[in-house]
């Protein structure tokens, strides 16, 4: 089983639309999760982060976390051709040798369609 | 102020050379995370040095080592290259070693042929 699991996509829609993005992992005592926006050929960008079961709302971004399912998911309202990216979800775990770091899923591509 | 920044930014190897890549961090930053990204992957942990020590390695063969110096800046060396480890080698900073404030330098896009 994998770490972190993200359904690869691609997801489009219509500008102006709501996008979900979902995203599951296995270890029940990660603390910390991200949304990370990369544009090809960029680097990672990080969106947001949020720790606690419920909704976290930053502009036109709201991440939601369940820790009970183990379940994270990004919402971007009002979707614009500029969120056309590869969305990232990550979650911090501890190595077998003690580092704290990010485990990444593969990411889903996102086309916001003008 | 300035962001991570890497070098090179592309890099063209043959199978079996080596390879140093090159990261510095954002100012105050004490904590240098290395990560490969794969065509069509997510990024995966290498390494993670925080005041000059290693303080955790991921799932990569020995071929992989890193360093880093007195000024917090940092080197990942890759010996013995194969196909396979082509991809964009990530660096990461952050204040310590919490990944909250981790901030990625724009990458060194490795080809091996």
């Amino acid at each position: 089983q994998k770490e972190v699991e993200q359904n690869s996509g691609p997801l489009s829609v219509p500008e102006g639309a709501i996008a979900s993005l979902n995203c599951t992992y296995s270890d029940r005592g990660s603390q910390s999760f991200f949304w990370y926006r990369q544009y090809s050929g960029k680097s990672p960008e990080l969106i947001m982060f949020i720790y606690s079961n419920g909704d976290k709302e930053d502009g036109r971004f709201t991440a939601q976390l369940n820790k009970a399912s183990q379940y994270v998911s990004l919402l971007i309202r009002d979707s614009q051709p500029s969120d056309s990216a590869t969305y990232l979800c990550a979650v911090n775990m501890f190595t077998r040798t003690g580092a704290n770091n990010l485990f990444f899923g593969t990411g889903t591509r996102l086309t916001v369609i003008p | 102020d300035a962001g991570v920044t890497q070098s090179p930014t592309h890099l063209i190897k043959t199978r079996g050379q080596h390879v140093t890549l090159r990261c510095s961090p954002i100012s105050g930053h004490k904590s240098v995370s290395w990560y490969q990204q794969v065509l069509g992957q997510g990024p995966q942990f290498i390494f993670q040095y925080y005041e000059k020590e290693e303080r955790g390695r991921g799932n990569f063969p020995d071929r992989f080592s890193a360093r880093q110096f007195p000024n917090y800046s940092s080197e990942l060396n890759v010996n013995a290259l194969l196909l396979g480890d082509s991809a964009l080698y990530l660096c990461a900073s952050s204040l310590d070693r919490e990944v909250e404030t981790q901030y990625f330098g724009p990458g060194t896009r490795l080809l091996v042929l």
